[in-house]
């Protein structure tokens, strides 16, 4: 079955950078877009970035454009979202979750992962 | 703030329909999806184009769409229902995907 895999949350300080990954599995990876979304304590989910399924092209929301680089290596099923000059309201539950599509045609986030926390705090 | 609109919370009670709504400009160029989120947990994808439901999922959940206004429907709503409820879907703007800012569902 579908399955994907966050890792590499923890605590770091504003200003600083952290790297985090998805592990996927039980699918064709090289065919699918991956998303990630997340979640501040206490508010909504927000759509952070999508990578598409050969990885030419990614989007990324206004409030992280510039600070996150989205990227995946297809050999090793992963995707990694490097993240850089942290603020503290970057603090969330990062969640990777796949589309249906190669390209994000339709928008809808199929298959979630469990979810990697996140905190920027001095 | 999002530009998919939803109300903060609502309440039904055991065994009663509920309609869960979500209002944009996006939606009358894009789809409306639906996720179920319970603390703790990740996210569930409910309904997606509107009105298709994925394998698995009850069918008290049900999708429409009206013009800019898309909604959930429960019928006969479980005491497991009790959670937050997300509208998305493609954006006309600038982000790419947008979600709306949930609606938390109390079962009385």
């Amino acid at each position: 079955q579908v399955q994907l895999v966050e890792s590499g949350g923890g605590v770091v300080q504003p200003g600083g950078s952290l790297k985090i990954s998805c592990a996927a599995s039980g699918f064709t990876f090289r065919s699918f877009g991956i998303h990630w979304v997340r979640q501040a304590p206490g508010k909504g989910l927000e759509w952070v970035a999508f990578i598409r399924y050969d990885g030419s092209t990614q989007y990324y929301a206004d409030s992280v454009k510039g600070r996150l680089i989205l990227s995946r290596d297809n050999s090793k099923n992963t995707v990694s979202l490097e993240m850089t000059t942290l603020k503290v309201e970057d603090t969330a539950v990062y969640f990777c979750a796949r589309d249906p599509a190669p390209s994000g045609t339709y928008g809808y986030l199929q298959y979630w992962g469990q979810g990697t926390f996140v905190i920027v705090s001095s | 703030s999002s530009d998919l609109t939803q109300d903060p919370a609502v309440s039904v009670a055991l065994g009663q329909t509920v309609r869960i709504t979500c209002q944009g400009d996006s939606l009358t160029s894009y789809s409306a999806n639906w996720y179920q989120k319970k603390p703790g947990q990740a996210p569930i994808l409910l309904i997606y184009g509107e009105t298709s439901r994925p394998s698995g999922i009850p069918e008290r959940f049900s999708g429409s769409r009206s013009g800019d206004r898309a909604s959930l429907n429960i019928d006969g709503a479980q005491a497991e229902d009790e959670a937050d409820y997300y509208c998305n879907s493609r954006d006309r703007r600038a982000n790419f995907v947008i979600f709306g800012g949930g609606t938390r569902l109390t079962i009385l």
